[in-house]
């Protein structure tokens, strides 16, 4: 069964710091990551979608790494604002019993200071 | 990629009531899915909606609690049944569409629905 780990849970800086969010699963048979952003009790806003076959995807000032053997991705965010502050979560999809399933990890909360 | 529009964006319910909730989409998707999020949890697939046929529901839920309807490739209901106070929590749909050669394109998510039970 897949199981996903974001850390840390919560993370507090200033603004204009860069930062890295992780997420780390314990299956590499996965057909691709996702990495989400979620506003206090809104939806889920896509950032990036990464391949299994790839290493990284770049949008902005956000770029995601991932190294399926090892089970770990990353998310950069560069020169943070107080606008990144959201819940970032990473999701990766891999094969169920009932077909492909998308397993969520618990979420990074980002809280950028003005 | 998909914009998708829920209704009711919240709602208050008394105990033992149901609420269903809708999920359009503004084009034709394959896959249709219901996740729940509870207070400060991550998000858990309640089941994929399926067009024409029954929903498939993951393990530790049931139908009779989660009736889902898809009555066509843009449209999806979910049902929340007998409430409790356990019920509260943010209902999302999602979607996705598969590309040439089978391989999943991104997940989309809607809104989500904040329901609280009284």
């Amino acid at each position: 069964k897949q199981e996903v780990t974001q850390i840390p849970a919560a993370l507090s800086v200033p603004e204009g710091e860069n930062l890295v969010l992780n997420c780390s699963f314990t299956d590499s048979a996965i057909y691709n990551l996702q990495w989400f952003r979620q506003d206090p009790g809104k939806g889920l806003t896509s950032l990036l979608l990464i391949q299994s076959s790839q290493r990284e995807q770049t949008s902005g000032r956000l770029n995601a790494s991932l190294d399926k053997s090892s089970g770990r991705s990353t998310l950069y965010i560069a020169a943070s604002q107080p606008g990144d502050s959201a819940t970032y979560l990473c999701a990766v999809r891999s094969l169920g019993t009932s077909g492909s399933r998308l397993t969520f990890g618990e979420g990074t909360q980002l809280t950028v200071n003005p | 990629s998909a914009v998708i529009s829920q209704k009711p964006s919240r709602d208050i319910c008394q105990r033992g009531t149901s609420l269903t909730i809708q999920c359009q989409v503004d084009s034709q998707v394959t896959m249709m899915f219901w996740y729940r999020q509870q207070p400060g949890q991550s998000l858990t697939l309640i089941a994929t909606a399926n067009q024409g046929s029954e929903a498939t529901y993951e393990s530790g839920f049931v139908i009779d609690k989660f009736p889902i309807s898809r009555p066509n490739l843009t449209f999806s209901t979910l049902t929340v049944s007998n409430m409790s106070p356990e019920d509260s929590s943010i209902y999302l749909c999602s979607v996705e569409d598969l590309i040439i050669g089978g391989r999943q394109e991104t997940q989309y998510f809607g809104p989500g629905t904040r329901l609280l039970v009284l």
